[in-house]
């Protein structure tokens, strides 16, 4: 079973729609869960994380957290077609300090 | 300012040779990471340093060593590079106390 799974897209939306990305996980005892956006060619670049349930917003994007159901979601307000990129969940594990996992990442395009 | 650099930013080289990639950050972390990114986009953790002591180690190839000199640099070495190290390496930074980490732009390792 795979640590942390999203779906791989590619996910289109048109312009000035949520978009909603998920990402479920496997190790209960997580505890902090970030997304990462990662341009062709580029590194990947956090834009948001949550170490606790429920959601938290910065500017459009909206991060939530189910630690029950094992999932974390991201929605994006007001899609921009600067916002087309691949999406990368991560999640940390219980060894080691700061080990990260990640998922393999959903393509978002957004249509203008 | 750049918060993590790489260099060299492309490597080409042949099966057999000997190669090192640099990393500095400049944000006063205290980890350091190692991340291979394969042609799937799949990012996955090699290393990370904390205070100049290893203390995660996934299961890669001995032919592949970190080094670093001090807190603000991670260096990595590769031994007799195979076709298969031919991928993507992104170094990374945190504060130990915090998930966060940062990214450096990538090493592009083509090995023929």
């Amino acid at each position: 079973q795979k640590e942390v799974e999203q779906n791989s897209g590619p996910l289109s939306v048109p312009e000035g729609a949520i978009a909603s990305l998920n990402c479920t996980y496997s190790d209960r005892g997580s505890q902090s869960f970030f997304w990462y956006r990662q341009y062709s060619g580029k590194s990947p670049e956090l834009i948001m994380f949550i170490y606790s349930n429920g959601d938290k917003e910065d500017g459009r994007f909206t991060a939530q957290l189910n630690k029950a159901s094992q999932y974390v979601s991201l929605l994006i307000r007001d899609s921009q077609p600067s916002d087309s990129a691949t999406y990368l969940c991560a999640v940390n594990s219980r060894v080691g300090a700061n080990n990260l996992f990640f998922g393999t990442g959903t393509r978002l395009t957004v249509i203008p | 300012d750049t918060a993590v650099s790489q260099t060299p930013k492309y490597l080409v080289t042949q099966m057999g040779n000997d190669k090192s990639i640099k990393c500095e950050q400049n944000l006063g972390h205290d980890t350091m990471y190692w991340y291979k990114q394969d042609s799937k986009k799949f990012l996955k953790i090699m290393f990370s340093y904390n205070n100049k002591e290893l203390i995660i180690n996934e299961t890669v190839p001995n032919r592949f060593s970190p080094k670093s000199p001090d807190k603000a640099h991670l260096n990595l070495h590769i031994n007799s590079l195979e076709l298969g190290d031919s991928a993507v390496y992104f170094c990374a930074s945190s504060q130990e106390d915090r998930g966060e980490q940062y990214f450096g732009p990538g090493t592009r390792l083509t090995v023929t």
